[in-house]
């Protein structure tokens, strides 16, 4: 059974960078079938996509955050990483890694359980 | 600017059936796939319905999806509907679909559903 879990800070300044990591167990995180997104939540608001990869080629990233995310794949250690650069109080967030298929985009059928990210002076 | 929009509240009665929109702008959805996700903060979200009605092993038969709009009609639109209604139903709901022309997954703006 595949499951997802989210490691990183939780604690941030502003102007920092924020890196995470998502560590799949019981898949290979370089089957072709799945792709592996990062979406969060910020505080008040709604679920947010950031972006996906699908092995270590195709990478998607939202309109919105492309200028200052970095998604990444380390198959020796299965895991899916994120970086945001210049982070600022806006980025405060419940942050998710969860998989979708390559038939259904957009169907995340398995989600990690997420990790708080607090961004503040 | 691509959007779903979505009631931001509703609520029901136990027993009761709920429908909850979540309506297209600006761009066209017509082959496009709607999911809905059930979300509980301080719980994974849990998919619900993929390619518009499809459901997952795990989710009740009460819980039911559907689209409407032909391909290059603008403003269709897709709904969850819950048939039914427990306490336990008690979440967000959320839309989501993939926007071709930005090659992005967007999400409705929630719905809060109150079981009363």
């Amino acid at each position: 059974q595949v499951q997802l879990h989210e490691s990183g800070p939780g604690l941030l300044k502003p102007s920092q960078t924020l890196s995470l990591t998502c560590t799949v167990s019981g898949g290979s995180i370089t089957s072709h079938s799945y792709y592996w997104n990062w979406i969060r939540q910020p505080a008040g608001k709604g679920l947010e996509w950031i972006g996906r990869s699908h092995g270590t080629i195709t990478i998607n990233y939202s309109p919105s955050l492309k200028s200052r995310v970095t998604m990444s794949i380390d198959t020796s250690k299965n895991e899916l990483s994120l970086e945001v650069d210049s982070v600022t109080a806006a980025d405060t967030a419940v942050y998710f890694c969860a998989r979708s298929s390559s038939q259904s985009w957009e169907a995340f059928d398995i989600w990690g359980r997420g990790t708080l990210v607090t961004v503040s002076s | 600017q691509s959007v779903l929009t979505q009631p931001p509240s509703m609520s029901a009665a136990p027993g009761e059936r709920v429908s909850i929109s979540c309506s297209a702008t600006d761009f066209n959805i017509g082959d496009s796939y709607f999911t809905w996700y059930q979300y509980v903060p301080g719980t994974a979200p849990r998919l619900l319905i993929y390619d518009n009605d499809k459901r997952p092993s795990g989710t009740p038969d009460r819980f039911s999806g559907s689209k409407f709009g032909a391909s290059g009609s603008p403003g269709a639109s897709a709904t969850l509907a819950i048939t039914g209604l427990q306490t336990g139903d008690e979440a967000h709901y959320y839309c989501a679909t993939w926007e071709r022309s930005l090659s992005a997954v967007i999400f409705g703006g929630g719905t809060k559903l109150t079981v009363l």
